[in-house]
């Protein structure tokens, strides 16, 4: 199906383990994005991506890597879990055109026991 | 810096009765702007895309205008139905087109049957 796919939708996972959320969309849209949101924060940027091979940090970085070795899709890996990195999660992806807006994925709720 | 402000932060209102959100910006150089809405749980959903050289863009009920020189958007609902009820969030993407999204931090909005 065309779209934009976040896995898995909800995850459990203990301090200081690594864990991988994974997103993939189908419509080969240049510009990717991992946001995360929070009571009282709003939506954060953590990590964008231009293009495959291209990633830039966002306005929360620390803790995270990613990658786009292709187009359709950008996994946000933690490398090792905290509490504080407990939040929902949402990729988004947009083509490189201003006649189109954001999509946004369903969201991973992520919780760091 | 740019930073986006959505008021009021929550509203109730009744059924049918017309309504305005607002969303102001700080920096005027603005690529496009977005509203979205996030119903509980949810992930986000595009309603309109207003691009910057545009005065305003409809869908159905709803009704966006922007005013660049003022730094200001309006979502008007009109004919508000339960079902509108939700998260009303405003997004600014940045001239030079970086492709990143700064949202406001959302106005919550009740329709009461």
């Amino acid at each position: 199906d065309a779209g934009i796919t976040q896995s898995p939708r909800y995850k459990i996972t203990e301090t200081g383990r690594q864990v991988t959320l994974m997103c993939h969309q189908t419509w080969s849209h240049s510009y990717m994005f991992w946001y995360r949101q929070d009571l009282g924060h709003g939506l954060r940027l953590i990590y964008y991506s231009a293009a495959a091979d291209i990633t830039d940090k966002g306005e929360v970085p620390d803790g995270y890597v990613v990658s786009r070795s292709k187009t359709e899709n950008f996994p946000l890996t933690l490398e090792s879990a905290t509490r504080s990195q407990t939040s929902v999660y949402f990729c988004a992806s947009k083509s490189a055109d201003r006649f189109h807006g954001y999509t946004f994925g369903s969201g991973t709720r992520l919780t760091v026991v | 810096k740019q930073e986006v402000t959505q008021i009021p932060a929550a509203l109730s209102v009744p059924e049918g009765e017309n309504l305005v959100l607002n969303c102001s910006f700080t920096d005027s150089a603005i690529y496009n702007l977005q509203w979205f809405r996030q119903d509980p749980g949810k992930g986000l959903t595009s309603l309109l895309l207003i691009q910057s050289s545009q005065r305003e863009q409809t869908s159905g009920r709803l009704n966006a205008s922007l005013d660049k020189s003022s730094g200001r958007s309006t979502l008007y609902i009109a004919a508000s139905q339960p079902g509108d009820s939700a998260t009303y969030l405003c997004a600014v993407i940045r001239a030079g087109n970086t492709g990143k999204l700064i949202f406001g931090q959302g106005t919550t909005l009740q329709v009461k049957p």
